[in-house]
């Protein structure tokens, strides 16, 4: 079994659709990174969490550290949203290396 | 500042061949690291480095080669390319090796070994 889960594994929507993507773990973290990898392969981090909720425009990303679980949201979803969303985690043990997910493709339709 | 720089973006070796994938970073980030990424696979760490001197391997080292003699440089190294080594590389920065830190990563480098 993987250490980060993620689902679903692809998502398509309508645009303006909220969009919820989740990440469950089983290992103790110390952080836990959102990011977003567009259909150009380019990598860019969203959000890192440790505790709580963070929220920039129109993502939200919230995090439930005895549950193990994270969930990255989308409000008012648009096309330009489309990409695949990794979620990583950093054990507890280990400062440096992540552990990351498998992805989420997203599709928005117009 | 240009971010992460990754050279080249694509490459095609013959199997046996050597090269070097290029990686420069001016945000003066202490932890450099570099990822490969295969279709269905999360990204896995190939080696890393928390600081100028200092080079340590992740989860799949065998073949490659790094070396960390820059803050700013971090050339990861084929050895012997093997078919086995056809994909995107990636490399990713971040300021301090711990802490609350995001990565910064490079535009990816997508090899393909015949």
């Amino acid at each position: 079994k993987n250490e980060v889960e993620q689902s679903p594994q692809n998502l398509t929507a309508q645009e303006g659709e909220f969009i919820t993507i989740n990440c469950s773990y089983s290992v103790g973290i110390s952080a836990l990174h959102w990011l977003q990898q567009h259909p150009g392969g380019g990598i860019v981090s969203l959000f890192m969490l440790s505790s709580g909720k963070k929220k920039h425009g129109r993502l939200i990303a919230t995090i439930n550290i005895q549950e193990k679980h994270s969930s990255l949201h989308i409000t008012a979803s648009h096309p330009r949203d489309s990409a695949v969303y990794i979620c990583a985690v950093r054990h507890m043990d280990s400062n440096y290396q992540l552990i990351w997910g498998a992805g989420t493709k997203l599709i928005i339709k117009p | 500042n240009a971010g992460v720089t990754q050279t080249p973006k694509f490459q095609v070796l013959k199997t046996g061949q050597s090269m070097t994938l290029q990686c420069a970073q001016d945000m003066n980030h202490e932890y450099m690291s570099w990822y490969r990424q295969d279709p269905g696979m999360g990204l896995r760490l190939i080696h890393y480095s928390v600081g100028a001197g200092i080079t340590d391997q992740g989860e799949v080292p065998n073949g490659y080669n790094v070396s960390r003699s820059t803050t700013e440089d971090f050339p990861l190294r084929l050895l012997s390319a093997a078919p086995s080594q056809t994909s995107v590389y990636f490399c990713a920065s971040r300021y301090r090796p711990s802490g609350a830190n995001v990565l910064t990563f490079g535009a990816g480098s997508r090899l393909t070994v015949l």
